[in-house]
């Protein structure tokens, strides 16, 4: 099994749909992130959690919100889809700073 | 904020050697990653430098100057598949600021390997 799952792998829906994407992980580490991949822009942060009482605004999180409702779960929200948020999405969790952030497989987010 | 850079696509042939450059602009540094992501796949950790040198990892190897904020990924005896981008990522912040453990990404590197 993943040790970082993110579900659903794809998704297709319709501008101004709500939409919820889930990561969990099992490594037990207490810190989380969530990026967006364009084609030629690289990974972006939208926001990141050290534990369930500290949630953070990475460099692009308007348009999304987030839940950490454990230390293994971390889900990001689109509160109201928009066509430019069609994006390869990934979770990523770390143990320390300095150690390497292990991602999940992503979700292929495409908004119509 | 950080700037980095690295080129968008390298062509090499198999049995050769490659070298990535990372160029970063940065008001606080803590250490930098390289990351091998295949073509719709998650990224996975190839190497962390936070010292200046040269690190190892059998055909990978990774090198820092903090001075010139500048970093190479080296691959060696190239194979099919090692074609693939490959990121570079700067550790953001410094003392109780970097709790977090933030990283910057560049744009990525596509290497393409040719028989």
């Amino acid at each position: 099994d993943a040790d970082v799952t993110q579900t659903p792998r794809n998704r297709i829906t319709k501008t101004g749909k709500r939409i919820m994407l889930e990561c969990s992980q099992t490594k037990g580490h207490d810190r989380m992130y969530w990026y967006r991949q364009d084609p030629g822009l690289g990974l972006r942060l939208i926001y990141y959690s050290f534990d369930v009482k500290d949630i953070n605004k990475g460099e692009i999180s308007d348009g999304y919100s987030v839940s950490r409702q454990a230390q293994a779960k971390f889900s990001l929200s689109l509160e109201s889809a928009i066509p430019n948020q069609t994006a390869l999405y990934f979770c990523a969790t770390a143990d320390r700073p300095n150690q390497p952030q292990h991602f999940g497989d992503g979700t292929r987010l495409s908004i119509l | 904020g950080q700037n980095i850079d690295q080129p968008t696509e390298m062509t090499a042939t198999e049995g050769a050697i490659v070298q990535i450059n990372c160029t970063y602009q940065t008001s606080g540094f803590n250490g930098l990653f390289w990351y091998q992501q295949h073509a719709g796949e998650a990224p996975t950790f190839l190497s962390y430098n936070v010292l200046d040198g040269l690190e190892e990892k059998g055909r990978f190897s990774s090198f820092l100057s903090r001075s010139k904020g500048y970093s190479y990924l080296l691959l060696k005896e190239l194979q099919m598949k090692d074609s693939a981008s490959y990121l570079c990522a700067v550790r953001e912040g410094a003392g109780s600021t970097d709790s977090w453990g933030k990283l910057q990404f560049g744009a990525g590197t596509q290497v393409v390997v040719t028989p």
